[in-house]
């Protein structure tokens, strides 16, 4: 079945740093990927996605490239803010029924 | 634009009694709807998806039971809640074979 695993949080940083979260997958078939944010007390946004092999999400600052050889879709952003804390979930969508596949979210926080 | 609507956003039931949330999607026809749950600190787990009025399905045996009444309208319910029932219930959307999800604002339920 598919499955998605991610680096384990709480990631705690400083304003202006590098932000890494690790993502990888399992899945049969072409899987679409997602990175989906959760703010405290709301549910979640999404914030890039990637449908197909070597393709580059992006949005408000973040990156994640699709890579099919490592099966590995980790998102970047490279000087993060205070207004980023949240709770980061990569996703993938089977190709077959578009269900989604969550990994367990990534608690990230941001100290001024 | 689409929107999606979830009520109440908070709840406070105690065990044994029933449950009826609601999710509204506006400005789209036909969508697959979908129930998730997020228990404290864990991921998301799809509780039950509907392709169209009046077809369920379940992914996880439970207390719960969900129903489609109308084309935009999706409903969570239970006859005695438990406490392991407490979560942030999420209702998201997407369009017929289409792979992006869109998430409500989510429920949070206690039971206590």
């Amino acid at each position: 079945g598919n499955s998605v695993t991610q680096m384990e949080g709480p990631v705690t940083l400083s304003e202006e740093a590098f932000l890494t979260i690790n993502c990888t997958y399992t899945a049969t078939g072409y899987p679409s990927l997602f990175w989906y944010v959760q703010y405290p007390g709301e549910g979640l946004q999404l914030l890039l996605k990637a449908t197909k092999a070597d393709d580059k999400g992006s949005n408000k600052g973040f990156e994640a490239t699709y890579r099919k050889e490592t099966t590995s879709f980790h998102l970047e952003k490279g000087s993060v803010q205070v207004s980023d804390s949240a709770v980061y979930f990569c996703a993938l969508s089977d190709s077959n029924d578009y269900k989604l596949s969550f990994g367990a979210g990534t608690t990230v926080t941001v100290r001024a | 634009s689409q929107t999606i609507h979830q009520w109440p956003a908070t709840l406070v039931q105690p065990v044994g009694s029933p449950l009826s949330l609601e999710c509204t999607v506006e400005g789209t026809s036909n969508p697959n709807l979908y129930w998730y749950r997020q228990a404290a600190g864990r991921g998301l787990q799809l509780l039950f998806y509907s392709v169209g009025i009046g077809q369920i399905s379940s992914e996880v045996p439970q207390n719960l039971s969900a129903s489609r009444p109308q084309d935009r309208q999706f409903i969570l319910s239970s006859k005695k809640l438990l406490l392991s029932d407490s979560g942030f219930y999420l209702c998201a959307w997407n369009e017929p074979k289409t792979d992006t999800q869109y998430f409500g604002p989510g429920t949070r339920l206690t039971v206590l």
